[in-house]
């Protein structure tokens, strides 16, 4: 499955919002029902973490400007008001069928 | 708190081997499927290997399988990553990733340790 990240830079300005797009080749509904795609953030010189999962639960102490959303192929992470230690890199990923696979990632950075 | 420190990580001649290994702490390791994943130098992230909690079943990224092996001791609390086979193209940092509780996601990620692949 090939996830497709747009775009693939975004800079923004500080409080403004920022919103990113992740497109899978195909549907991401798994047999069970569920849909597994993810959120990851990777700040600089960071390993990854998690941001958000099923496609729009907040993972622990992720602050609610996160959000998630969409379903079957077409899914959107969206920051409501990007903050400085928002900066990174963000990848969706998928896990309902192996392999499990990235998007490219999309660089925030700030204007 | 969760806790992953990979170790193992060197330079290597293509051919070679390397075996990496992740001391986990902070949860019940042996409750939980792990994961190994990589990032090439200034590049994407790639999903390598997964391993259930109990051992018993493994799968393997496209470009790895036949010459990685994932296996775990949970007598340790330690994953590894036995690599053969080496290529330029598996230079990369690799982490050891926690599935978050209820499966399917990757939850938390260790620091990482790099691989180089040269000549």
């Amino acid at each position: 499955i090939v996830l497709t990240q747009t775009p693939l830079s975004s800079p923004v300005t500080l409080g403004q919002p920022a919103s990113i797009s992740c497109r899978s080749s195909q549907s991401l509904v798994h047999s069970n029902g569920n849909t597994y795609l993810s959120w990851l953030q990777q700040r600089p010189g960071q390993p990854p973490s998690l941001l958000i999962y099923k496609i729009s639960t907040r993972f622990s102490g992720v602050p609610d400007r996160f959000s998630g959303s969409g379903a079957g192929t077409d899914f959107t992470l969206q920051i409501s008001r990007v903050e400085p230690e928002d900066v990174g890199v963000y990848y969706c990923m998928q896990s309902t069928q192996f392999p499990w696979t990235f998007g490219q990632g999309t660089k925030v950075e700030i204007k | 708190q969760v806790q992953l420190v990979e170790s193992g990580g060197g330079v290597v001649q293509p051919g070679g081997s390397l075996r990496l290994s992740c001391t986990a702490s902070g949860f019940n390791f042996n409750t939980f499927t792990m994961h190994w994943a990589r990032q090439a130098p200034g590049k994407g992230l790639e999903w390598v290997a997964i391993i259930l909690n109990d051992g018993t079943s493994k799968s393997y990224g496209d470009s790895v399988e036949g010459r990685f092996t994932i296996s775990r001791d949970n007598s340790k609390n330690t994953l590894s990553l036995q690599m053969n086979s080496l290529r330029v193209e598996d230079t990369a940092v690799y982490y050891c990733v926690k599935e978050v509780s209820g499966g399917w996601f990757m939850e938390s990620w260790g620091l990482g340790t790099l691989v180089t692949v040269s000549s």
